[in-house]
């Protein structure tokens, strides 16, 4: 098993540029999740994905986000236009369904974002 | 509401010594929690879970950590710390039986370990 598997690994940008980062999730795995990670803020939840269907993008920061999972096999968290406070590492992870929710995330190994 | 607080930023400990990571929590009713590890420009690695049951939880790399209700605590222990455990450890709180308990998992803000030779 590969494990979650995101891209870029790292990635510099300028501010007004659109940034999209990929995640493959682990076969079989029915929730996707993005999480952003900083030193002020820790680790927050983004976005969750059930069986490809978006269930809760209260933790997406402003419209300028948006997340996408087209197939069990993909996601995208694309911002635009981004801020250099978008700078951050963030996280796809997946987890498969366990009985009554108490299954462990998988966590790629992230995407470090600067916007400059 | 949900929450979990590490009271300790870092925690220094010697190689050999036991190693011990607080956690507490509250949630409403029953909860699941989990404790994760972070190495450097790595993801966070599942450690152990409590779920139910026995109260003293093993896990992987020698760990353990011992859920008690009343104080509502999870702390992570391990008897010999090692070089190599130094690391970031998050603890997390799902509420059983909540309507988005499924998704939502809530983190701590992390202590980072830190082991001398």
């Amino acid at each position: 098993d590969a494990g979650v598997i995101q891209s870029p690994r790292h990635e510099v940008t300028e501010m007004g540029q659109e940034v999209t980062l990929r995640c493959k999730p682990i076969s079989g795995h029915d929730y996707l999740f993005w999480y952003r990670q900083t030193m002020m803020r820790g680790l927050e939840l983004l976005i969750y994905f059930n069986n490809n269907v978006p269930i809760d993008d209260s933790g997406m920061p402003e419209d300028r986000f948006s997340a996408k999972m087209p197939n069990a096999s993909f996601s995208t968290l694309k911002i635009q236009p981004s801020e250099p406070r978008d700078s951050a590492v963030y996280f796809c992870a997946s987890s498969p369904v366990g009985a009554g929710g108490n299954s462990p995330l998988h966590f790629g190994n992230g995407t470090r974002l600067t916007v400059t | 509401a949900q929450s979990v607080a590490q009271p300790e930023d870092q925690v220094n400990v010697a190689e050999g010594n036991p190693l011990t990571v607080k956690c507490t929590y509250s949630v409403s009713g029953n909860p699941y929690l989990f404790w994760y590890v972070q190495y450097p420009n790595r993801g966070l690695q599942f450690l152990l879970k409590y779920i139910t049951g026995e109260n003293l939880v093993k896990g992987s790399y020698g760990f353990e950590a011992e859920f008690n209700k009343s104080q509502t605590s999870f702390h992570l222990k391990k008897p010999s710390a090692l070089v190599s455990d130094s690391a970031l450890y998050f603890c997390a709180v799902r509420a059983l039986g909540t309507t988005d308990s499924w998704g939502k998992l809530q983190f701590g803000a992390g202590t980072q370990v830190v082991v001398t030779p």
